[in-house]
């Protein structure tokens, strides 16, 4: 079955700068791409999401890049806010609907 | 409209009891996956129904069943409860029909087994 790997599992980072979570997946056949963000005790929302036919894609601060050949998919959140501290989960889905999930990273953005 | 609801919040329950989780998708939506998520963990999934059919199941024992009703709604069943049953337990909702659809979840039941 599908494998994801996540890093780092926990990233500081200065309010104002850049966050960056990796993910890799093993499946070739994965072609769905979400990332999910859980605040302590809340239910695990939807911030972005990609799919196997785009490169790169953009909302406001966040972004996300998959690189198929190297199956590996990353996470960009840029000039980030105290608002931005939670636990990013990335998440790979091939042809059989569930989502595997890698292990989180949480990220605290100090003001 | 209404997002995904899950009851109850929390249970307490002690090994070997038998427990039922409920879930309402999303307005629209008529696939339901459920997902375990131990502290510290990114959720596993259990399995999926659709059509009121098991489409796709993790690798969870038969401890874990559920249903699905004609309304979308669904049920999560465990048997013969374990410590290490102690979890929140995600339901999401999609349309279903691809697995691109974007998943919605629920709050989530805290289970607690002692």
């Amino acid at each position: 079955g599908e494998n994801v790997e996540q890093h780092p599992s926990t990233l500081s980072v200065q309010e104002g700068d850049s966050a960056v979570i990796k993910c890799t997946y093993s499946d070739s056949a994965s072609n769905y791409f979400p990332w999910y963000k859980q605040e302590l005790g809340k239910r695990p929302q939807l911030i972005i999401d990609i799919r196997s036919n785009v490169g790169e894609k953009k909302d406001q601060r966040i972004a996300v890049t998959l690189n198929k050949t190297a199956k590996h998919f990353s996470l960009h959140i840029t000039e980030t806010q105290p608002e931005d501290s939670a636990v990013y989960f990335c998440a790979a889905s091939n042809r059989d609907y569930k989502l595997s999930f890698g292990a989180g990273t949480t990220v605290t953005v100090r003001a | 409209d209404a997002g995904v609801t899950q009851s109850p919040t929390h249970l307490i329950k002690t090994r070997g009891q038998q427990v039922t989780l409920r879930c309402s998708p999303k307005s629209g939506h008529d696939t339901v996956s459920w997902y375990q998520q131990a502290l510290g963990q990114g959720p596993q999934f259990i399995f999926q129904y659709y059509e009121e059919e098991e489409r796709q199941r993790g690798n969870f024992p038969d401890r874990f069943s559920g249903h699905q009703f004609p309304n979308y709604s669904s049920e999560l069943n465990v048997n013969a409860l374990l410590l290490g049953d102690s979890a929140l337990y995600l339901c999401a909702s999609s349309s279903g029909l691809w697995n691109t659809d974007t998943q919605y979840f629920g709050p989530g039941t805290r289970l607690t087994v002692l």
